[in-house]
């Protein structure tokens, strides 16, 4: 089964807000998360990731955080923009020995107010 | 560099039917990965290929099939139409020997509807 799960199916946020979107986990051993973005009609694309040795990794406007007590993952989008209306997923690559696909969390669709 | 890049991008099969979807990787990538994306179950992985190998293949009927060609480009097939495989048709490719990173890039897709 998933082994990642988002909070919130969708969030509407004003321009210029701060966005969070949460995801939870539940394999201890994951030790490894990928945050995407996903607009209309196009593949997923690479946000940011995080190894489970941070509790925290910074890119250009986003953040994610890692509790991993919790097991508990958020991205964290600054001033917002209409360009980052998309759906959002976690993802744990279930890193196991001859394993190579990603298991998804359900996303977040974002929707940016003007 | 061109990313990846899914032919068709748009087909209409009825029940019954088969279909064959075309991925080619970015170049000097050797791994591929299939996912099928609806609205009811997300995201889900179908199978991944390194070198012409199967690596790994997702929990799909055996309707689902695919395969890697020498040059890396990639097919997949679905015999047999059930109105439940309409979806979304999502190709990756990564560079990476081993694993999963964010270096996975996704093609647009090929949305099958099946009627």
């Amino acid at each position: 089964g998933e082994n990642v799960g988002l909070h919130l199916p969708t969030l509407s946020v004003q321009e210029g807000d701060n966005s969070i979107i949460n995801c939870a986990y539940s394999n201890s051993a994951s030790d490894y998360f990928i945050w995407y973005k996903q607009e209309s009609g196009k593949g997923p694309q690479f946000i940011i990731d995080i190894r489970s040795n941070m509790d925290k990794r910074q890119g250009q406007r986003v953040t994610v955080l890692l509790n991993k007590t919790v097991k508990h993952l958020s991205l964290q989008i600054a001033a917002t923009q209409p360009g980052d209306s998309a759906v959002y997923f976690c993802a744990d690559p279930l890193t196991r020995p001859n394993d190579y696909k990603l298991s998804f969390g359900a996303g977040t669709t974002v929707t940016v107010r003007a | 560099k061109a990313g990846v890049t899914q032919t068709p991008r748009y087909l209409i099969k009825t029940r019954g039917q088969q279909v064959t979807l075309s991925c080619s990787p970015i170049s000097g990538h050797r791994s591929v990965s299939w996912y099928q994306q609806t609205p009811g179950q997300g995201l889900q992985f179908l199978f991944e290929y390194f070198s012409e190998t199967q690596r790994n293949k997702g929990n799909f009927p055996g309707r689902f099939s695919g395969r890697q060609f020498s040059n890396s480009r990639s097919e997949m097939n679905v015999s047999t139409l059930e109105l439940g495989d309409s979806a979304l048709y999502l190709c990756a490719s990564s560079s990476r020997v081993r694993g999963v990173t964010g270096e996975l890039f996704f093609g647009e897709g090929s949305r099958l509807t099946v009627l």
